[in-house]
C-alpha cells in the first residue's frame, strides 16, 4: 500500500520568515495530494491541495509544489505568522473507485518564534 | 458553511464495552470515512463507506468494529469490546467525488478514553 513519509517532524521558524515541509510517497500512481493543519485538540483542516496534473499552486502565502518523477511534494509558507504555529500533516490519494482513503504523513510541528 | 459534525465529544467507557460513535456528515457527500489518531501520532484510515456499503478497510478494522449509516444521514462507527489500545480521537470525514471534488472535510473528532 501507499506509503507516505514526512519531514522535518519538528521545526521553529522565525515570524515573517519561510518555512518548507516535505513529504515523499510511494505509489507512482497517487493523483492528489492534500495538506492539513491541526491545532492541539482540534480537527484536521484543509488548507491547500495539488493535483498530479498540476506542478504548482498557490493560495495566498501557502504553496504547493509536486515533484512526480521524484515522487515529492512540499508545502511553503511565507512571511509566517504566529497563527501559522500547528501540526501539519501531508497525505496522498490512490485512484480507486469506491474509496477515496487519504494516507497521511507522520506529521511537522510548526512553531513560529515571535 | 457546511460541516460535519460528531457526537459525543468525549467518550469515556470500560474496558470490554461497546461504544457507538455518531457522524452527521455533510448533506450531499457521497463518500464516507473513519480515521483515528492515537494521542501525538499521525492520523490513520479505518474504514471507507460508499453506496451503503464498506469499500475498503484497514487491518485496524477488525471484527471489533462495524459501521453504519442508518438512516440516509447519521454515519456510525461501532466498536463491540473496546480495548485499552482503542484510546484514541476518532475522526469522520465526507467527501463528494467528483472529477473537480476530491476534498474530504473532518468533523471536529470523538475522543474515546478506555479505562
Amino acid at each position: 500500500g501507499e506509503n507516505v513519509e514526512q519531514h522535518p517532524s519538528t521545526l521553529s521558524v522565525q515570524e515573517g520568515d519561510s518555512a518548507v515541509i516535505k513529504c515523499t510517497y510511494s505509489d507512482s500512481a497517487s493523483n492528489y495530494f492534500p495538506w492539513y493543519k491541526q491545532e492541539l485538540g482540534k480537527r484536521p483542516q484543509l488548507i491547500i491541495d495539488i493535483r498530479s496534473n498540476v506542478g504548482e499552486k498557490k493560495d495566498q502565502r501557502i504553496a504547493v509544489t509536486l515533484n512526480k518523477t521524484a515522487k515529492h511534494f512540499s508545502l511553503h509558507i511565507t512571511e509566517t505568522q504566529p497563527e501559522d504555529s500547528a501540526v501539519y500533516f501531508c497525505a496522498s490519494k490512490t485512484p480507486n473507485f469506491g474509496n477515496e482513503k487519504l494516507t497521511f504523513g507522520t506529521g511537522t510541528r510548526l512553531t513560529i518564534i515571535p | 458553511e457546511p460541516e460535519v459534525t460528531q457526537t459525543p465529544s468525549h467518550q469515556v467507557t470500560q474496558m470490554g464495552q461497546e461504544v457507538i460513535l455518531r457522524c452527521v456528515p455533510i448533506s450531499n457527500h457521497l463518500y464516507f470515512y473513519w480515521y483515528r489518531q492515537i494521542l501525538g501520532q499521525k492520523v490513520e484510515f479505518l474504514v471507507s463507506f460508499y453506496n451503503n456499503e464498506i469499500s475498503e478497510k484497514s487491518e485496524i478494522f477488525d471484527d471489533q468494529f462495524s459501521v453504519e449509516r442508518p438512516d440516509g444521514s447519521n454515519f456510525t462507527l461501532k466498536i463491540r469490546s473496546t480495548k485499552l489500545e482503542d484510546s484514541a480521537m476518532y475522526f469522520c470525514a465526507s467527501s463528494l467525488r467528483g472529477l473537480s471534488s476530491y476534498e474530504q472535510y473532518f468533523g471536529p473528532g470523538t475522543r474515546l478514553t478506555v479505562t
